[in-house]
């Protein structure tokens, strides 16, 4: 049981180019969920997934993702922006029950994207 | 003002110490709170849940104050291995699936 999984672990990009960031987990959760981590700042959430074949966007730009299975939830950076250096951070958590969520989160061990 | 404030320390301790820290929230409709910790350059991991009516794990005691909206962590006979950050959680129960984080407040407990 691998947990969360994702890749790369490091990553360069240009200013414009776009790439896909990889998570998938082995435990059947629902819930899965991308955070950027900025010094002095917290997570910030980027998107989250109820479940396969949903998605919800909570940052307006700038990013894509699909939810195509349970266990797969890649982040794609569509044109890379100084802005988006940051540590990518995966989660997956439970199954929703009702209209409420208490289940802790499962982070993957992040990707250190940065911008030039 | 952020939805949920942590101080960020850092808290020195020396070892053997008790250190204690709260985390406040802002919004009255969260339902579900959890403490992480956080070594550097590593991925949070779970440390324990907050139960309405406080719960101990160990050297670690966690307590949720409903009325004044905060919870707390108190570590006792602090290790060298407590030496984190250690962030909090609140899941709102009006805003499903948007977990809040607290920016983290550094312990370091020292020799």
């Amino acid at each position: 049981n691998a947990g969360v999984t994702q890749t790369p672990k490091f990553h360069i990009l240009k200013t414009g180019q776009s790439m896909t960031l990889q998570c998938a987990q082995d435990m059947n959760h629902g819930y899965m969920s991308w955070y950027r981590q900025d010094p002095g700042m917290g997570l910030r959430l980027i998107y989250y997934s109820a479940a396969a074949g949903t998605t919800d966007k909570e940052v307006p730009n700038g990013y894509n993702v699909s939810r195509l299975n349970t266990e797969d939830f890649p982040l794609r950076l569509v044109s890379a922006a100084p802005s988006q250096t940051s540590v990518y951070l995966c989660a997956s958590g439970g199954q929703r029950k009702f209209s409420s969520y208490n289940s802790p989160l499962h982070f993957g061990n992040g990707t250190r994207l940065t911008v030039t | 003002r952020k939805e949920v404030e942590q101080d960020p320390g850092p808290f020195n301790v020396p070892e053997g110490a008790t250190v204690a820290f709260n985390c406040t929230y802002s919004n009255s409709a969260s339902q579900s709170f959890f403490w992480y910790r956080q070594d550097c350059r590593k991925e949070p991991k779970l440390l324990m849940s907050v139960y309405s009516s406080g719960n101990e794990d160990g050297r670690f005691t966690a307590q949720l104050n409903r009325a004044s909206q905060y919870i707390s962590l108190l570590i006792r006979d602090s290790k060298l291995s407590d030496s984190a950050t250690y962030l909090c959680v609140v899941i709102p129960t009006d805003s499903w699936g948007k977990f809040q984080f607290g920016a983290g407040t550094q312990v370091v407990v020292t020799p």
